[in-house]
């Protein structure tokens, strides 16, 4: 498995601003790119994922930014809403001799204030 | 809900104890993923099956912990002589053909 590097470890946003949350990879293998959303006490959420052959994907709030080239990727919640507040993971997906599984980063703890 | 349950939510053991955990995946998903998260980590992968067949298993899983999934529905997974390095959430994931992956709720383990 390799590494994802997810930065930063906590993010503090004023409601309406904009948060933003970056991953960086090393392994090309990689192909597929999803954001999870975990909110205490709850497993993971599917936010938004991105193939490597996309720059960005914006679905509502979320756009995900895809850089191929520098190995790196980001989350953007615009107008961002306390109820935003969680934690969120960046992941990469690697393929096994039998099929496919998630590496994630450590986490963003995204805290927006009302 | 993602519909993944897991059963207990939450398990409190001895050191030296042993415990079994259960996962039940959305009807019809034959993927089926464990996963370990400690705190202020992102979830680390155990191991995968294909329907009852366990296709991979990380070197995190060591031989105290064993995982099946007998009939390719519900999945248990098992820690022997548990240790405090074990405290953890245990999750458990399912996935059809696509992509995605739903995770279920997780089971936090402590170990005293």
């Amino acid at each position: 498995q390799q590494q994802v590097k997810q930065s930063p470890q906590s993010l503090i946003v004023q409601k309406g601003g904009i948060s933003i949350i970056n991953c960086a990879y090393e392994n090309t293998a990689f192909d597929y790119f999803p954001w999870y959303q975990q909110f205490p006490g709850k497993g993971p959420a599917l936010l938004i994922a991105i193939r490597p052959d996309v720059s960005e994907k914006k679905e509502g709030r979320f756009t995900i930014s895809f850089n191929k080239s520098a190995k790196q990727f980001s989350l953007h919640i615009m107008d961002s809403q306390p109820g935003d507040s969680a934690t969120y993971f960046c992941a990469a997906r690697w393929t096994t001799n039998s099929g496919y599984a998630l590496n994630f980063g450590k986490g963003t703890s995204l805290l927006v204030t009302p | 809900d993602t519909g993944v349950s897991q059963n207990p939510r939450h398990k409190i053991t001895k050191r030296g104890q042993n415990v079994t955990f259960r996962c039940d995946p959305i009807s019809e998903h034959n993927r089926l993923y464990w996963y370990r998260q400690t705190l202020g980590q992102g979830p680390e992968f155990l191991t995968y099956f294909q329907n009852e067949a366990q296709l991979e298993k990380s070197r995190l899983l060591s031989d105290r912990f064993s995982a099946e999934r007998p009939k390719g529905s519900f999945s248990t997974l098992e820690i022997q002589r548990t240790e405090q390095g074990d405290s953890a959430m245990y999750l458990c994931a399912s996935r059809l053909l696509g992509e995605t992956q739903y995770f279920g709720p997780g089971t936090r383990l402590l170990v005293l």
